[in-house]
């Protein structure tokens, strides 16, 4: 079975810090893909980030970046320098190579202080 | 970017009444669709994958004959609610799989649509 857990369910950060969001996941592919996503109140969903398993190099976003921890199936997603337009819902995703769905985790409620 | 729309936005219908939702790729094939349904501060849940030309295939626990998916064409996939009822107001994605392109890089989120039903 897939899953993807996000074990923290709301974080908040003062403007100009930086935070960081724990995500793991579980799977038996060795090939897959990793994906933080962004849903602002608007409810859009906006690609953050994307990582692929089978590159050992940390994938980096402007001020976006994860630390890709394969072994320990950990995907973390750490803002710099946030905005008070980072103020949203994150959720981490996985979909393996072989299959056809994404699977998300719960999501994180991320608050900017400003 | 690729972008997929998704229509309407907003839309209230009475208890009883069917609603129609579009989910469109604007500038990609998509042979594959997907359906979601998001309630308050909760992740996405998959509702079904819409297969052009074929039968969508649902999640455990969706009523097929409730939410009536077609995807007829390449670039439309429309989810149907029907016999609406309160309990079916929520909100509803959909994502589209660009199928020109390699997997994991390759899929798309409409803007989503608020349904309510009175």
């Amino acid at each position: 079975a897939q899953t993807v857990t996000q074990s923290q369910p709301e974080m908040s950060v003062q403007e100009a810090e930086t935070v960081t969001l724990s995500c793991t996941y579980d799977t038996s592919e060795s090939n897959y893909y990793l994906f933080w996503y962004k849903q602002p109140p608007s409810r859009q969903m906006i690609l953050v980030i994307r990582q692929e398993a089978y590159k050992q190099q940390n994938a980096t976003e402007n001020r976006f970046s994860v630390n890709f921890q394969k072994a320990a199936k950990s995907f973390s997603l750490k803002i710099s320098d946030s905005q008070l337009g980072d103020t949203a819902m994150y959720f981490c995703a996985f979909i393996p190579n072989t299959g056809n769905q994404f699977y998300f985790g719960t999501g994180t409620s991320l608050t900017v202080i400003p | 970017g690729a972008v997929v729309s998704q229509h309407p936005s907003r839309v209230i219908c009475k208890s009883g009444t069917s609603v129609k939702i579009e989910c469109r790729s604007l500038d990609f094939q998509a042979t594959t669709m997907f359906w979601y349904r998001q309630f308050p501060k909760q992740s996405l849940m998959l509702m079904a994958t819409s297969n052009e030309g074929s039968k969508a295939t649902y999640e455990q626990g969706v009523e097929k004959d409730k939410f009536l998916i077609n995807h007829a064409s390449l670039t439309l996939s429309t989810l149907t609610v029907t016999s609406a009822h309160p309990e079916d107001s929520s909100f509803y994605i959909c994502s589209a799989r660009d199928s020109g392109q390699g997997w994991g890089n390759t899929i798309y989120f409409g803007e989503g649509s608020w349904l309510t039903v009175v």
